[in-house]
């Protein structure tokens, strides 16, 4: 039984540059979501897939952000023009359906220079 | 105010004893809750899931819950110098499509 898979695990870009990340969730899993967190917080929601269709974005999710979860499998999220304040760890994580348990992935550490 | 709290800690107990973490939340339509364990530089690992009313048990942890006082608790029986590590409470708002965390309680578990 294979977990969420995240990649890269770590990402070090300039600032200005557009980074893409990606999420393998667990094979049956129907729900997919992604986190960001940063030091000392616990994990800020961004959005959520029920298969391919995005349902909700967070309003920390601005026009620089953008996610996709095409054929319901695995999802990219991007962000264009990075700034410094998008250093964080995404997370990504996925339910069978709703108000069971999130599985989390590695994570994806972000460090913009 | 924060629709999930926790005390940040940190909690320091000694080796074999009980230590109890604590959360409160707002959202009183709120019915599914967890527990996640979470190292330093890793990502949450799930530990509890509670749904109804009372206790849970699962090996040395034990969830508590209470949706008349709006309260999670977790307690760790036997605590290991390797529980030390941050323990995050999550609750599902908005009709199941996130999980909202509290900013964790730091454990650390001395010998």
């Amino acid at each position: 039984d294979t977990g969420v898979s995240q990649d890269p695990r770590h990402k070090i870009t300039k600032r200005g540059q557009n980074v893409t990340f990606r999420c393998d969730p667990i094979s049956e899993h129907n729900r997919l979501y992604w986190y960001r967190q940063t030091l000392g917080q616990g994990p800020e929601f961004l959005t959520y897939f029920q298969n391919e269709a995005q349902l909700e974005k967070s309003r920390l999710l601005s026009d620089r952000f953008s996610a996709e979860r095409p054929k319901g499998s695995f999802s990219t999220l991007e962000i264009q023009r990075t700034e410094q304040g998008d250093s964080a760890m995404y997370l990504c994580a996925s339910s069978i359906d709703g108000d069971q348990p999130q599985h989390f992935g590695d994570g994806t550490r972000l460090s913009i220079l | 105010q924060k629709e999930v709290e926790q005390n940040s800690g940190p909690l320091s107990v000694p080796e074999g004893a009980i230590a109890s973490l604590n959360c409160t939340y707002s959202d009183r339509g709120s019915q599914s809750f967890f527990w996640y364990r979470q190292y330093s530089g890793k990502s949450p690992e799930l530990i509890m899931s509670i749904y109804s009313n009372g206790d849970k048990e699962d090996g040395r942890f034990t969830a508590q819950l209470n949706k008349a006082s709006q309260y999670v608790s977790l307690l760790i029986r036997d605590s290991q110098p390797s529980d030390s590590a941050t323990y995050l409470c999550a609750v599902y708002s908005g009709g199941y499509n996130k999980l909202i965390f509290g900013a964790g309680t730091r454990l650390a578990v001395h010998p």
